[in-house]
C-alpha cells in the first residue's frame, strides 16, 4: 500500500541548531513530494516541493530537502533553526502527473527551546 | 498573492444539524479539494472535485457529505446531519490545471465542532 512514514513524533531543538525531519515513503513509483507547515491553530503552507531534476531543493524560510530515490526519502533540513520555525510539518506526496489527492505523513512537531 | 479564503473560521453546531463549510479557490486554479484533520492526527483526504464533478472520494466521504459549486468562485462542502466525530479542521485547497505547477494551496481551515 502507499504510504508517507514520518518515524519522528516529536523533536526539539535549540534555536540556532540544525535540524533534520524525516521522511519516507512507499509508493510504485517516484511520486511527487512535498512538505508543508502547519503554525498552531494555522493553515497548511507549502515549503517547498520536488517534481523532477536537481535532489537537493530550496524552499521558503530557509528551509531545503533532498530527494534520494535509493531510500525512498525527502528529508527536510535547516542549517539554523529559529524560535519561530516551532510548529507542526508535514510531508506529503501525490502520484507523479495527476491529480490525485495529496496523502499526508503523521507529522513532526518542532519545539524550539531558547 | 492569490490565497484560498474559507469561511467560516470556526463554527459550533448541535449533532444532527446541517453545515457548510465554504472556500474560495484561486481563480484560475481548476481542481478542488476538501481534507479534514481531527485534533492531534494527520490530514485526512475526503474529496477532490474537478469539471464540476466528483473525480475522487474517500471512505470518510458518505452520504453525509455532499459538495458544491454553485458558482465561479465558490466551492462548498455540506454536511447533511453532524455527528461528534466530524468535529475536525476541515481544509480547502486548489490546484491549477495540469501541466503547470503540481502544487495543492489550502485555505486556513474551518474549525468545526460538534456537540
Amino acid at each position: 500500500a502507499q504510504s508517507v512514514t514520518q518515524p519522528d513524533i516529536h523533536i526539539t531543538v535549540s534555536e540556532g541548531a540544525s535540524l533534520e525531519l524525516r521522511c519516507n515513503y512507499s509508493y510504485g513509483a517516484t511520486p511527487y513530494l512535498f512538505w508543508y507547515v502547519q503554525s498552531p491553530g494555522q493553515g497548511l503552507q507549502l515549503l517547498l516541493k520536488y517534481f523532477s531534476g536537481d535532489t537537493l531543493v530550496q524552499g521558503i524560510k530557509g528551509f531545503e530537502a533532498e530527494f534520494k530515490r535509493s531510500q525512498s526519502s525527502f528529508n527536510l533540513r535547516k542549517p539554523s533553526v529559529h524560535w519561530s520555525d516551532a510548529a507542526e510539518y508535514f510531508c506529503a506526496v501525490v502520484p507523479t502527473g495527476t491529480a490525485s489527492k495529496l496523502t499526508f505523513g503523521t507529522g513532526t512537531r518542532l519545539q524550539v527551546t531558547l | 498573492e492569490p490565497e484560498v479564503t474559507q469561511t467560516p473560521s470556526h463554527q459550533v453546531t448541535q449533532m444532527g444539524q446541517e453545515v457548510i463549510l465554504r472556500c474560495v479557490p484561486i481563480s484560475n486554479h481548476l481542481y478542488f479539494y476538501w481534507y479534514r484533520q481531527i485534533l492531534g492526527q494527520k490530514v485526512e483526504f475526503l474529496v477532490s472535485f474537478y469539471n464540476n464533478e466528483i473525480s475522487e472520494k474517500s471512505e470518510i466521504f458518505d452520504d453525509q457529505f455532499s459538495v458544491e459549486r454553485p458558482d465561479g468562485s465558490n466551492f462548498t462542502l455540506k454536511i447533511r446531519s453532524t455527528k461528534l466525530e466530524d468535529s475536525a479542521m476541515y481544509f480547502c485547497a486548489s490546484r491549477p490545471p495540469r501541466g503547470s505547477q503540481e502544487t495543492q494551496y489550502f485555505g486556513p481551515g474551518t474549525r468545526l465542532l460538534v456537540l
